[in-house]
């Protein structure tokens, strides 16, 4: 596709219960990102994958979050168990290689929210 | 540590008015690269512009300027004669020549522009 899409785009669960996130990034581009967005507030960083390389999972908040990048291509974020506090828009990116000037571009967001 | 300070929260103005938007970026890396988004109520990250920290540069869009300083940490970005098609969010994004995957939002600034 054109852009960097992302399914679903709202996501109501049940807390406890699992959820996966997917996100397919535009076509060629290698490096990968995701982000997470609280209501009103900034954008906070969670992972972010490029080409074979080991993932940076710096951002996860804990270990209920996970995600995996297959073929090198789309994105699967997953969190176990989720909590109230895990509602958010969950944001997708994308961009060209792994050079550190080339912009990202961003998916349209899941929205989750844990009742 | 990489860090972005957006510090206004809210900006209010009337159509046709001139605004400026304030950015202030801390860093180690000698090497980086700031971006700024635009995140209108559809909710999706828009790229506005990507500035090297080796390119001092102003730059001019239409009505959208960038005035990056690097003896004071600050990229900052004026919309002229505002319209209200500018009403969203707009995030500062910082990301270190020697961090390729993790861009660092600012807060995000809301600018209302009214009729």
């Amino acid at each position: 596709g054109a852009g960097v899409s992302q399914s679903p785009s709202n996501k109501v669960t049940e807390k406890g219960k699992d959820v996966e996130l997917r996100c397919d990034p535009i076509s060629g581009h290698t490096a990968l990102y995701w982000y997470r967005q609280s209501l009103g507030q900034g954008l906070e960083f969670l992972i972010y994958f490029q080409g074979n390389s080991a993932p940076d999972k710096s951002g996860l908040p804990s270990d209920r979050f996970s995600a995996e990048r297959t073929g090198g291509s789309v994105s699967t974020l997953t969190i176990q168990r989720t909590q109230q506090e895990d509602s958010a828009v969950y944001l997708c990116a994308s961009s060209f290689g792994g050079s550190s000037n080339t912009e990202a571009f961003f998916g349209q967001g899941t929205r989750l929210t844990v009742v | 540590a990489q860090k972005v300070t957006q510090a206004q929260t809210e900006i209010s103005v009337v159509e046709k008015e001139d605004v400026t938007l304030d950015c202030v970026y801390e860093t180690r890396d000698t090497t980086y690269y700031l971006f700024w988004y635009k995140q209108p109520p559809s909710g999706e990250l828009v790229f506005l512009i990507r500035r090297n920290s080796f390119d001092e540069q102003n730059e001019i869009s239409g009505r959208y300027s960038w005035n990056f300083q690097k003896s004071t940490s600050s990229f900052n970005f004026t919309i002229t004669a505002s319209q209200v098609v500018d009403s969203a969010v707009y995030f500062c994004a910082l990301r270190g020549g020697t961090s390729y995957g993790k861009l660092t939002f600012g807060q995000g600034t809301i600018l209302t522009v009214h009729p």
